[in-house]
Protein backbone atom coordinates (compact mmCIF):
# COMPACT_ATOMS: atom_id res chain seq x y z
CA UNK A 1 0.00 0.00 0.00
CA UNK A 2 0.77 3.85 -0.08
CA UNK A 3 3.32 5.06 2.25
CA UNK A 4 3.55 8.58 3.17
CA UNK A 5 4.15 10.82 0.70
CA UNK A 6 5.55 14.22 0.77
CA UNK A 7 5.67 17.29 -1.34
CA UNK A 8 7.95 18.72 -2.55
CA UNK A 9 10.99 16.86 -1.69
CA UNK A 10 13.31 19.61 -2.56
CA UNK A 11 12.42 23.14 -1.83
CA UNK A 12 14.71 26.33 -2.66
CA UNK A 13 13.84 29.42 -0.99
CA UNK A 14 15.60 32.63 -0.28
CA UNK A 15 16.28 33.68 2.64
CA UNK A 16 12.90 35.64 3.73
CA UNK A 17 10.42 33.86 1.57
CA UNK A 18 7.75 31.82 3.20
CA UNK A 19 7.03 28.22 2.35
CA UNK A 20 5.10 25.51 2.81
CA UNK A 21 6.10 21.79 3.27
CA UNK A 22 3.31 18.64 3.07
CA UNK A 23 2.54 15.55 4.32
CA UNK A 24 0.35 12.91 3.34
CA UNK A 25 0.14 10.15 5.47
CA UNK A 26 -0.84 6.79 5.77
CA UNK A 27 -4.78 6.56 4.90
CA UNK A 28 -6.55 6.28 8.95
CA UNK A 29 -3.47 6.61 10.77
CA UNK A 30 -4.54 8.83 13.74
CA UNK A 31 -1.06 10.60 14.39
CA UNK A 32 0.70 12.75 12.43
CA UNK A 33 4.37 13.90 13.75
CA UNK A 34 7.16 16.57 12.19
CA UNK A 35 10.46 16.51 12.79
CA UNK A 36 13.54 18.78 11.27
CA UNK A 37 17.05 16.84 10.51
CA UNK A 38 19.87 18.81 10.01
CA UNK A 39 22.77 17.70 7.85
CA UNK A 40 24.38 14.55 10.16
CA UNK A 41 22.03 14.87 12.93
CA UNK A 42 19.32 12.66 13.82
CA UNK A 43 15.76 13.67 13.51
CA UNK A 44 14.31 16.26 15.98
CA UNK A 45 11.07 16.49 17.06
CA UNK A 46 8.70 19.41 16.17
CA UNK A 47 5.20 18.68 16.26
CA UNK A 48 2.64 16.43 17.14
CA UNK A 49 -1.01 15.80 15.80
CA UNK A 50 -3.57 13.99 16.96
CA UNK A 51 -6.83 13.45 14.35
CA UNK A 52 -6.88 17.24 13.79
CA UNK A 53 -6.06 18.29 17.58
CA UNK A 54 -2.41 19.58 17.60
CA UNK A 55 -1.33 18.50 21.07
CA UNK A 56 2.49 19.32 21.32
CA UNK A 57 3.98 21.97 19.40
CA UNK A 58 6.75 22.41 22.02
CA UNK A 59 9.65 21.27 19.13
CA UNK A 60 8.65 24.31 16.60
CA UNK A 61 11.85 26.35 16.73
CA UNK A 62 10.53 29.55 16.80
CA UNK A 63 6.67 31.47 16.21
CA UNK A 64 7.90 31.59 12.19
CA UNK A 65 6.71 27.69 12.00
CA UNK A 66 3.48 26.62 11.85
CA UNK A 67 2.23 23.25 11.47
CA UNK A 68 -1.90 22.74 11.04
CA UNK A 69 -3.65 19.45 9.74
CA UNK A 70 -7.57 20.74 9.46
CA UNK A 71 -9.13 17.48 8.33
CA UNK A 72 -7.44 15.47 10.72
CA UNK A 73 -5.22 13.84 7.35
CA UNK A 74 -2.99 15.71 5.05
CA UNK A 75 -0.70 18.40 7.10
CA UNK A 76 1.09 21.37 6.46
CA UNK A 77 4.20 23.05 8.04
CA UNK A 78 4.33 26.54 6.81
CA UNK A 79 7.71 28.37 7.88
CA UNK A 80 7.88 32.16 7.46
CA UNK A 81 10.39 34.71 6.60
CA UNK A 82 12.53 31.50 6.11
CA UNK A 83 16.58 31.71 7.41
CA UNK A 84 19.72 29.84 6.42
CA UNK A 85 19.61 27.77 9.87
CA UNK A 86 15.96 26.52 8.68
CA UNK A 87 18.06 24.82 5.84
CA UNK A 88 17.22 21.24 7.16
CA UNK A 89 15.31 18.05 5.85
CA UNK A 90 12.02 17.74 6.87
CA UNK A 91 11.01 14.74 7.97
CA UNK A 92 6.93 13.67 8.35
CA UNK A 93 5.77 10.18 10.32
CA UNK A 94 2.58 8.81 10.74
CA UNK A 95 1.27 6.02 13.04
CA UNK A 96 -2.10 4.05 13.28
CA UNK A 97 -1.99 4.88 17.28
CA UNK A 98 -2.23 7.75 19.69
CA UNK A 99 0.89 8.20 20.55
CA UNK A 100 4.25 7.52 18.97
CA UNK A 101 4.68 4.01 18.75
CA UNK A 102 4.94 2.44 15.09
CA UNK A 103 5.94 5.48 13.31
CA UNK A 104 6.01 5.26 9.06
CA UNK A 105 8.28 8.00 8.00
CA UNK A 106 8.16 9.80 4.92
CA UNK A 107 11.25 10.56 2.47
CA UNK A 108 11.58 14.42 3.65
CA UNK A 109 11.61 17.65 1.88
CA UNK A 110 15.37 18.85 1.81
CA UNK A 111 14.63 22.38 2.24
CA UNK A 112 17.40 25.00 1.10
CA UNK A 113 17.87 28.31 2.04
CA UNK A 114 20.29 30.66 0.14
CA UNK B 1 15.29 16.74 29.34
CA UNK B 2 16.39 13.83 26.44
CA UNK B 3 20.52 12.94 25.83
CA UNK B 4 21.24 10.40 23.52
CA UNK B 5 24.81 9.35 22.79
CA UNK B 6 25.97 7.00 19.94
CA UNK B 7 29.14 6.68 18.51
CA UNK B 8 29.71 8.96 14.99
CA UNK B 9 31.38 6.70 12.77
CA UNK B 10 31.57 3.01 12.83
CA UNK B 11 33.87 0.99 9.86
CA UNK B 12 33.33 -2.70 9.40
CA UNK B 13 34.02 -5.59 7.27
CA UNK B 14 31.72 -7.45 4.96
CA UNK B 15 30.75 -10.74 6.90
CA UNK B 16 31.39 -9.18 9.93
CA UNK B 17 29.77 -8.46 13.15
CA UNK B 18 29.67 -5.10 14.16
CA UNK B 19 27.71 -3.88 17.37
CA UNK B 20 26.57 -0.17 17.99
CA UNK B 21 26.01 1.26 21.46
CA UNK B 22 23.67 3.95 22.50
CA UNK B 23 23.49 5.24 25.95
CA UNK B 24 20.22 7.40 27.13
CA UNK B 25 18.62 9.72 29.81
CA UNK B 26 15.88 10.52 29.44
CA UNK B 27 12.25 11.21 31.18
CA UNK B 28 9.28 9.36 30.57
CA UNK B 29 11.02 6.68 29.32
CA UNK B 30 8.53 4.04 26.99
CA UNK B 31 11.02 1.94 25.34
CA UNK B 32 13.69 2.42 22.55
CA UNK B 33 13.44 2.17 19.21
CA UNK B 34 16.28 1.40 16.20
CA UNK B 35 15.97 3.08 12.60
CA UNK B 36 17.98 2.73 9.60
CA UNK B 37 18.71 5.58 7.85
CA UNK B 38 20.58 5.65 3.96
CA UNK B 39 21.29 8.31 2.76
CA UNK B 40 18.75 10.37 1.59
CA UNK B 41 15.96 8.01 2.39
CA UNK B 42 12.94 8.22 5.25
CA UNK B 43 13.97 6.60 8.75
CA UNK B 44 13.14 2.71 8.29
CA UNK B 45 12.12 0.52 11.37
CA UNK B 46 15.07 -1.98 12.53
CA UNK B 47 13.63 -2.64 16.31
CA UNK B 48 11.99 -1.75 19.44
CA UNK B 49 12.79 -2.66 22.82
CA UNK B 50 10.78 -2.12 26.25
CA UNK B 51 11.80 -4.77 28.23
CA UNK B 52 15.71 -5.93 29.22
CA UNK B 53 16.79 -8.11 27.25
CA UNK B 54 17.70 -9.00 23.61
CA UNK B 55 15.35 -9.28 20.58
CA UNK B 56 16.44 -11.19 17.33
CA UNK B 57 15.15 -10.44 13.91
CA UNK B 58 17.17 -12.29 11.78
CA UNK B 59 20.67 -11.03 10.81
CA UNK B 60 19.81 -7.80 13.62
CA UNK B 61 19.71 -8.19 17.48
CA UNK B 62 19.13 -5.03 19.66
CA UNK B 63 19.46 -5.25 23.80
CA UNK B 64 18.46 -3.19 26.22
CA UNK B 65 18.98 -2.54 29.79
CA UNK B 66 16.93 0.19 31.57
CA UNK B 67 18.64 0.22 34.79
CA UNK B 68 21.85 1.03 32.79
CA UNK B 69 20.16 3.12 30.34
CA UNK B 70 21.77 0.92 27.62
CA UNK B 71 21.07 -0.58 24.25
CA UNK B 72 22.99 -2.25 21.51
CA UNK B 73 22.20 -2.67 17.48
CA UNK B 74 24.46 -5.86 16.88
CA UNK B 75 24.52 -6.55 12.92
CA UNK B 76 25.63 -9.87 11.85
CA UNK B 77 26.59 -11.79 8.08
CA UNK B 78 27.09 -7.76 7.25
CA UNK B 79 26.84 -6.99 3.58
CA UNK B 80 27.99 -3.89 1.46
CA UNK B 81 24.22 -2.36 1.65
CA UNK B 82 24.04 -2.31 5.30
CA UNK B 83 26.06 1.10 5.24
CA UNK B 84 23.58 3.31 6.42
CA UNK B 85 23.31 5.75 9.44
CA UNK B 86 21.68 3.62 12.44
CA UNK B 87 19.35 5.75 14.66
CA UNK B 88 18.74 5.17 18.61
CA UNK B 89 15.82 6.70 19.51
CA UNK B 90 13.88 6.62 23.34
CA UNK B 91 10.55 6.80 23.20
CA UNK B 92 9.37 8.76 25.74
CA UNK B 93 4.96 9.71 25.63
CA UNK B 94 4.54 9.83 22.10
CA UNK B 95 7.98 11.31 20.75
CA UNK B 96 10.69 9.98 19.26
CA UNK B 97 13.88 11.26 21.13
CA UNK B 98 16.91 10.58 18.47
CA UNK B 99 20.32 10.63 18.56
CA UNK B 100 22.31 11.71 16.10
CA UNK B 101 22.64 8.49 14.00
CA UNK B 102 25.95 6.52 13.66
CA UNK B 103 27.45 6.03 10.23
CA UNK B 104 28.25 2.60 9.53
CA UNK B 105 30.50 1.88 6.44
CA UNK B 106 31.02 -1.89 5.31
CA UNK B 107 34.20 -2.18 3.49
CA UNK B 108 34.72 -5.18 1.17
Amino acid sequence: GAGVSQSPRYKVAKRGQDVALRCDPISGHVSLFWYQQALGQGPEFLTYFQNEAQLDKSGLPSDRFFAERPEGSVSTLKIQRTQQEDSAVYLCASSPRTGGYEQYFGPGTRLTVT
Amino acid sequence: GQNIDQPTEMTATEGAIVQINCTYQTSGFNGLFWYQQHAGEAPTFLSYNVLDGLEEKGRFSSFLSRSKGYSYLLLKELQMKDSASYLCAAYSGYALNFGKGTSLLVTP
